[in-house]
C-alpha cells in the first residue's frame, strides 16, 4: 500500500460523455501526475500537477484537463470521450517536482468507454 | 525524446531460480534515473529498485539487483530465489534529472513463476 488512493476503481462511459477521476495523494506529497495505460501498453504520461499549478503535460489533447486542490488532491477530467480513452488511469503522488523524490502509485481507475 | 524498450514480452522461470529481464533506453542525456516497477494484477503499480546514472555502482534490494550498463544504455533486472508473488508485469522506466519528474516507461514483461 502505498498511500495514494483513486476512485472509483472502474467505470463505464459512452462516446461523448465527460469523466472525473480523483486521486488522494499520500501524506507530505505535493505532486501528483497523472499516466493513461491502455491494454497491454507502458503507462503514458498525461500531466502533472506541483502545487496546485500544472507542471508539464505529455502529447494529450485539451479535452484532458486536471485540478490541483490546496490539500494536494488531484482531478483528471476527460470531455468529448472516445472510445480510445478507454484505459487504466493511474495518478501518482511524490514529494516535490524536479527533486529526486521516488513517484508512488495509486490502484488506478479502470474506464470503459462504449 | 527519451524512449524505454522492453523485447521481452513474457518470460518464465521456475520457483526458486533466477531470471533476467532486460531493458533498454535511449537518452542524449547524462544525468537521469532508471526504475523497475512491478505491476501484479490488482494494477497497483509497486517500486521495486532504482538506479542514478551518477552511481557506478548497481543498486540491489534484497532479492532484486540490476546491471546497469551506461554506454550500452543498458538496465537489467536480475530477480534471485524467485517466488510465486513475484509473478507480475515489470516495467522499466526512465526520469531525467530536471523539470518535471515523467516516467517513460517501456511495454512491460509479463512474468509466470513456475510452481
Amino acid at each position: 500500500e502505498t498511500g495514494v488512493t483513486q476512485s472509483p476503481t472502474h467505470l463505464i462511459k459512452t462516446r461523448g460523455q465527460q469523466v472525473t477521476l480523483r486521486c488522494s495523494s499520500q501524506s507530505g506529497h505535493n505532486t501528483v501526475s497523472w499516466y493513461q495505460q491502455a491494454l497491454g501498453q507502458g503507462p503514458q504520461f498525461i500531466f502533472q500537477y506541483y502545487r496546485e499549478e500544472e507542471n508539464g503535460r505529455g502529447n494529450f489533447p485539451p479535452r484532458f484537463s486536471g485540478l490541483q486542490f490546496p490539500n494536494y488532491s488531484s482531478e483528471l477530467n476527460v470531455n468529448a470521450l472516445e472510445l480510445d480513452d478507454s484505459a487504466l488511469y493511474l495518478c501518482a503522488s511524490s514529494r516535490g517536482a524536479g527533486t529526486q523524490e521516488t513517484q508512488y502509485f495509486g490502484p488506478g481507475t479502470r474506464l470503459l468507454v462504449l | 525524446a527519451q524512449t524505454v524498450t522492453q523485447s521481452q514480452p513474457e518470460m518464465s522461470v521456475q520457483e526458486a531460480e533466477t531470471v533476467t529481464l532486460s531493458c533498454t533506453y535511449d537518452t542524449s542525456e547524462s544525468d537521469y534515473y532508471l526504475f523497475w516497477y512491478k505491476q501484479p494484477p490488482s494494477r497497483q503499480m509497486i517500486l521495486v529498485i532504482r538506479q542514478e546514472a551518477y552511481k557506478q555502482q548497481n543498486a540491489t534490494e534484497n532479492r532484486f539487483s540490476v546491471n546497469f550498463q551506461k554506454a550500452a544504455k543498458s538496465f537489467s533486472l536480475k530477480i534471485s530465489d524467485s517466488q510465486l508473488g513475484d509473478a507480475a508485469m515489470y516495467f522499466c522506466a526512465y526520469r531525467n534529472n530536471f523539470g518535471n519528474e515523467k516516467l517513460t516507461f517501456g511495454t512491460g514483461t509479463r512474468l509466470t513463476i513456475i510452481p
